[in-house]
């Protein structure tokens, strides 16, 4: 089992742009949550999908987007970057809720966005 | 805002030595306390949970203290070694099991 994957690994991207980052859920996982994880900060809640819509949403502003495929991955969307978008950006997973125990959610290894 | 506050922000021991990290929550709501465990270039790994019904959780060399009246919770590391080096953050889920993070405290174990 992968766990959950992330790509790609790191993106520089300059103000004004826009980027899509990956996400491939745990197997067995249908719920993927999205965070923001700045530098010497804890993860912020960004959004959550689950059955291909958007759940619940952290107060992040419209410029951040998200989609959910049948096979269960997500892509995390930002447009307009600003310089203070540059962050890591984790996903996490969790199995089905009728499975749901408290420590249900796996983070992957995050991509390093940088804005210049 | 700010509902779980974690404390201190950084934190440096000696080898087997003890570190101890703090968090304080606001949120009555909150039925579950897990610490994370985050090295540098990696996401975070859950390391140890507590249940608001219980004061205390062992698992080897870690330990969370709970303090329900107080609404603080806090990680113990006894006989600390290097390779605990890392960013340890307190949380606490929102209904929809979504975790609300602590700032982090980074802690360096000295040999």
């Amino acid at each position: 089992d992968a766990g959950v994957t992330q790509s790609p690994t790191h993106l520089i991207k300059t103000r004004g742009q826009q980027v899509t980052l990956r996400c491939s859920p745990k197997s067995g996982h249908d719920t993927v949550s999205w965070y923001q994880q700045a530098l010497g900060q804890g993860p912020q809640f960004i959004f959550q999908y689950y059955e291909e819509e958007e759940r619940q949403r952290g107060n992040f502003p419209d410029r951040f987007s998200g989609h959910q495929f049948p096979n269960y991955s997500s892509e995390l969307n930002v447009n307009a970057l600003l310089l203070g978008d540059s962050a890591l950006y984790l996903c996490a997973s969790s199995p089905p809720r009728g499975l749901r125990g408290p420590d249900t959610q796996y983070f992957g290894p995050g991509t390093r966005l940088t804005v210049l | 805002q700010q509902q779980v506050k974690q404390s201190p922000q950084s934190l440096i021991v000696q080898k087997g030595g003890i570190s101890i990290i703090n968090c304080a929550y606001e949120n009555t709501a909150f039925d579950y306390f897990p610490w994370y465990q985050q090295f540098p270039g990696k996401g975070p790994a859950l390391l140890i949970a507590i249940r608001p019904d219980v004061s205390e959780k062992k698992e080897g060399r870690f330990t969370i203290s709970f303090n329900k009246s107080a609404k603080q919770f806090s990680l113990h590391i006894m006989d600390s070694q290097p390779g605990d080096s890392a960013t340890y953050f307190c949380a606490a889920p929102e209904p929809n099991n979504d975790m609300r993070f602590g700032a982090g405290t980074r802690l360096t174990v000295k040999p």
